[in-house]
């Protein structure tokens, strides 16, 4: 079964702070993904990764980067989190599209509160 | 990315009653995938739909996808409890590969 990890399921931070969410995927797959999910809005695509040190921004990246600098790692980086970031933040992985699926496998979330 | 439409929001239904959602697309799509989330949990995926008019089935769960490919639907025949939880259609169109995912409809089986 494919397993994605998240490196914390909860989260608090300050105004200000540089925040880390690492996610570890041990599927060797190509794609990686960062959402975020607000209620009533569903999942957000915030940057997507198709291989390690290429990434590509997605519906709303602004205020986050990321890094993959390894295959089975995805770090969403936020550089000066502010109170608007409060949210859930669930990683993705899937095979490429030439691999006949390309469904998404999720991790567990990590719930972010920035105060 | 693409403006996707999935309604209703919400929905309650008693214990056996029957439950559909829709998903509706202005552009033609070229796949769909709906997922499942319960509550406290994480999407998970449930089935992928290509071909124009698709059906399929699993179980008590029905997907279809329209012939023109702009829209999509799942329907529960006599719900149970453990079908609670919110219901995710994510197309992809054009050249992309990465789904756009619905805003989600939210499942409520009062026993």
């Amino acid at each position: 079964d494919v397993k994605v990890t998240q490196s914390s399921r909860y989260l608090v931070k300050r105004t200000g702070e540089k925040v880390f969410l690492e996610c570890v995927q041990d599927m060797d797959h190509e794609n990686m993904f960062w959402y975020r999910q607000d209620p009533g809005l569903g999942l957000r695509l915030i940057y997507f990764s198709y291989d390690v040190k290429m990434k590509e921004k997605g519906d709303i990246p602004e205020g986050y980067s990321v890094s993959r600098e390894k295959k089975e790692r995805f770090s969403l980086i936020l550089e000066s989190a502010s109170t608007n970031q409060t949210s859930m933040y669930l990683c993705a992985s899937s095979l490429p599209l030439t691999a006949g699926t390309n469904e998404q496998f999720f991790g567990p979330g990590t719930r972010l509160t920035v105060l | 990315g693409q403006q996707v439409m999935q309604i209703p929001q919400y929905q309650h239904v008693q214990e056996g009653e029957d439950f559909t959602t829709y998903c509706n697309s202005s552009t033609t799509l070229s796949n769909i995938q709906w997922y499942k989330q319960r509550p406290g949990g994480h999407p998970v995926f449930l089935i992928q739909l290509v071909k124009s008019g698709e059906v399929k089935k699993q179980k008590r769960l029905t997907f279809q996808f329209g012939e023109a490919k702009k829209n999509s639907s799942l329907h529960i025949t006599a719900t149970q409890t453990t079908d609670v939880g919110t219901y995710f259609c994510a197309p992809t169109s054009g050249g992309s590969y990465i789904p756009t995912f619905g805003r989600g409809t939210s499942l409520i089986v009062h026993p």
